[in-house]
């Protein structure tokens, strides 16, 4: 089946500084990754839509400046939390879609970070 | 966009009794139905689907039933056991291109009480 890989699983940093997260589709070409964002108890909240060589679609209310998405090839997206503060930690995961011609497993997630920002 | 809703927030039942869950959606666009099981600090797994050309799916336990004209759609398990115990998310899209982000409910924790 389709598999999407994210790492790292859990990271704490300091106040301050960022941290990069990496998903990488195994075994499809993802020209289309989502990112969420999971707060404790609460649902996945959509955070951006980054689309292969070009510049990812922020949903409203998140910051494109303090949320850099990156999706340089059509197997790797990288979400960059700068500037990292307390009210950041919280759950992130991101998805895609295999598309027309890539089997037929729906959309596929990766298996999420927490952040745990000190 | 889209915009989903789900109940029950928390669904209690004793093993071997049906659990049934509910979501309306907004967007008559959508056309694709899932539905994710997710244990705590795991990624949703997809347990069924749906997609609009149909009104009902039945794997086992689990069946979903569509509704376009009133735009809901409902997860039934049935013979529940400890095990599906987890918190369950409804959610829709419009599957076309794969381009289109899936919306979310707000989840349903399900306690199955042995």
């Amino acid at each position: 089946g389709a598999v999407v890989s994210q790492h790292p699983s859990r990271v704490i940093c300091k106040s301050g500084t960022s941290v990069k997260i990496e998903c990488r589709s195994l075994d499809f070409q993802a020209t289309t990754m989502f990112w969420y964002r999971q707060f404790p108890k609460k649902s996945l909240m959509l955070m951006a839509t980054s689309n292969e060589g070009s510049k990812a679609t922020y949903e409203q209310g998140v910051e494109k400046d303090k949320f850099l998405i990156n999706h340089a090839s059509l197997t790797l997206s990288t979400l960059t939390v700068t500037s990292a503060h307390p009210e950041d930690s919280s759950f992130y995961i991101c998805s895609a879609y295999p598309g027309a011609g890539q089997g037929n497993y729906g959309y596929t997630f990766g298996s999420g970070t927490r952040l745990t920002v000190v | 966009g889209e915009n989903v809703e789900q109940h029950p927030s928390t669904l209690s039942v004793q093993e071997g009794d049906s659990a049934v869950i509910k979501c309306t959606y907004s967007d008559s666009a959508s056309n694709y139905f899932p539905w994710y099981k997710q244990e705590l600090g795991k990624r949703p797994q997809l347990i069924i689907d749906i997609r609009s050309n149909v009104g009902e799916k039945k794997d086992q336990r689990i069946a979903v039933t569509l509704n376009k004209t009133a735009k809901h759609f409902s997860l039934h398990i049935t013979e529940t056991q400890p095990e599906d115990s987890a918190v369950y998310f409804c959610a829709a899209t419009g599957l076309d291109t794969g381009r289109r982000a899936l919306t979310f409910g707000s989840g349903t924790r399900l306690q199955v009480q042995p």
